[in-house]
């Protein structure tokens, strides 16, 4: 079956770092895929879509200079949460979206839980 | 706008009974609907999904759903559930309006416990 990775898995960082998170779609070729943040107990909110080769396309109220997306292969999509702060403590979770089956089914990623200190 | 309501937010069911997991959707045209699960921590898992065609969709795990266009509903059902079943549900819709056509909209999710 499809599979999606992330890495890392945990990340702790101090406020005012950048932090990167990778999203591999490992055995399809995904030209979206999505980024997604969980907050304790909660569903999944959707931050922004990741097209590759163009620029993401962010959600409302989503500051795009703040999480920066970048998807520059067919396989790979990067999240940088630049000058991190407690705040953006939470769970982050990719998922790819393939689309040989013609409908896109979206394959999430295990999530990488961030905690700024 | 396209919804997705699950309004159970947590169940509680013996290991060897029947689930039934409620999800009711808002959507002017046939929906692509899905059932995820997540265990603590983890990322989400897809469990069976609809597009179109027959309205009952066997799944992973044992799991099945049933589409029904009159009810606007897709709810999950098993008919014995094991101890390693417990965890968070989730139901989507596919979005196809707006600047992320295809992404999926989330309910809140259901909390499944099993007890012994």
């Amino acid at each position: 079956g499809a599979v999606v990775s992330q890495h890392p898995s945990r990340v702790i960082c101090k406020s005012g770092t950048s932090v990167k998170i990778e999203c591999r779609s490992l055995d399809f070729q995904a030209t979206t895929m999505f980024w997604y943040r969980q907050f304790p107990k909660q569903s999944l909110m959707l931050m922004a879509t990741s097209n590759e080769g163009s620029k993401a396309t962010y959600e409302q109220g989503v500051e795009k200079d703040k999480f920066l997306i970048n998807h520059a292969s067919l396989t790979l999509s990067t999240l940088t949460v630049t000058s991190a702060h407690p705040e953006d403590s939470s769970f982050y979770i990719c998922s790819a979206r393939d689309v040989s089956g013609g409908r896109g089914t979206q394959y999430f990623g295990p999530g990488t839980r961030l905690l700024v200190l | 706008a396209q919804s997705v309501t699950q309004p159970d937010i947590h169940i509680t069911v013996s290991e060897g009974a029947s689930l039934e997991l409620r999800c009711n959707y808002s959507y002017g045209a046939t929906p692509y609907l899905f059932w995820y699960v997540q265990s603590p921590g983890q990322g989400l898992q897809l469990l069976l999904k609809y597009f179109s065609g027959d309205t009952l969709v066997q799944g992973i795990k044992g799991f099945e759903a049933e589409f029904k266009r009159s009810q606007s509903s897709f709810n999950l059902r098993k008919p014995s559930v094991h101890w390693s079943d417990a965890a968070e549900y989730f139901c989507a819709v596919g979005r196809t309006h707006g600047g992320s056509q295809g992404n999926l909209i989330f309910g809140k999710g259901t909390k499944l416990s099993v007890k012994p």
